[in-house]
């Protein structure tokens, strides 16, 4: 498998609600990010948290990271119809140099329901 | 800040053509750029990692002299796809990063080859 998969593939909620997306890797890691792509654009830079961060908020945005389970979860809270998109984890790895390589995840695809 | 300029955002072209796809910091220094292939609903592929003044470092399975990299200044790379065949047709995105910040990614080209 590949490192930081994701969970669920897919997600459709109502306006409002919140959205919980998993991230799990393999190999120990330095960082793990969240990136969000609207449909044919590029990624958007959303959050990163440290290996020894354990909690971290960005205004609605809420990640997690647990490597004792190496894995980490992005929570959407109060859902807009302009979160649709998807979302992507990638992991940067423990020994982190100048050209150190990101890896992503497949993606979840968030819709949200007006 | 941190804007990544990706030129062009579309392009198609006859098969056995040479596609050039500019990659421009717009307002800091790209110590570092990479170049990603991205299939329909389908994760980024790293294909290199380019540092200015030096060459790029491909991942295993990419061709150099297929996909050709440059990046000669601290703020431009560019991806040469050589004679491209339709099975190159794809959505390439560029990121751009400076020292161990985190990646900016620009808005990806779409290549159609005919």
């Amino acid at each position: 498998s590949q490192q930081g998969e994701e969970d669920p593939q897919a997600l459709s909620i109502q306006e409002g609600e919140n959205a919980t997306m998993n991230c799990s890797y393999k190999t120990s890691i330095n960082n793990l990010q969240w990136y969000r792509q609207n449909s044919g654009r590029g990624l958007v830079h959303l959050i990163l948290i440290r290996s020894n961060e354990r909690e971290k908020h960005s205004g609605r945005l809420r990640v997690t990271l647990d490597t004792s389970k190496k894995s980490s979860s992005l929570l959407i809270t109060a859902s807009r119809a302009a979160d649709t998109a998807s979302y992507f984890c990638a992991t940067a790895p423990l020994n982190t140099g100048a050209n150190s390589k990101l890896t992503f995840g497949k993606g979840i695809t968030l819709s949200v329901r007006p | 800040g941190a804007v990544v300029s990706q030129h062009p955002s579309w392009v198609i072209c006859k098969s056995g053509t040479s596609v050039k796809i500019e990659c421009r910091s717009l307002d800091f220094q790209a110590t570092t750029m990479f170049w990603y292939r991205q299939f329909p609903k389908k994760s980024l592929m790293l294909m290199a990692t380019s540092n200015e003044g030096s060459k790029a470092t491909y991942e295993q399975g990419v061709e150099k002299d297929k996909f050709l990299i440059n990046h000669a200044s601290l703020t431009l790379s560019t991806l040469t796809v050589t004679s491209a065949h339709p099975e190159d047709s794809s959505f390439y995105i560029c990121s751009a990063r400076q020292g161990f910040q985190p990646q900016h990614f620009g808005d990806g080209t779409r290549l159609s080859i005919l």
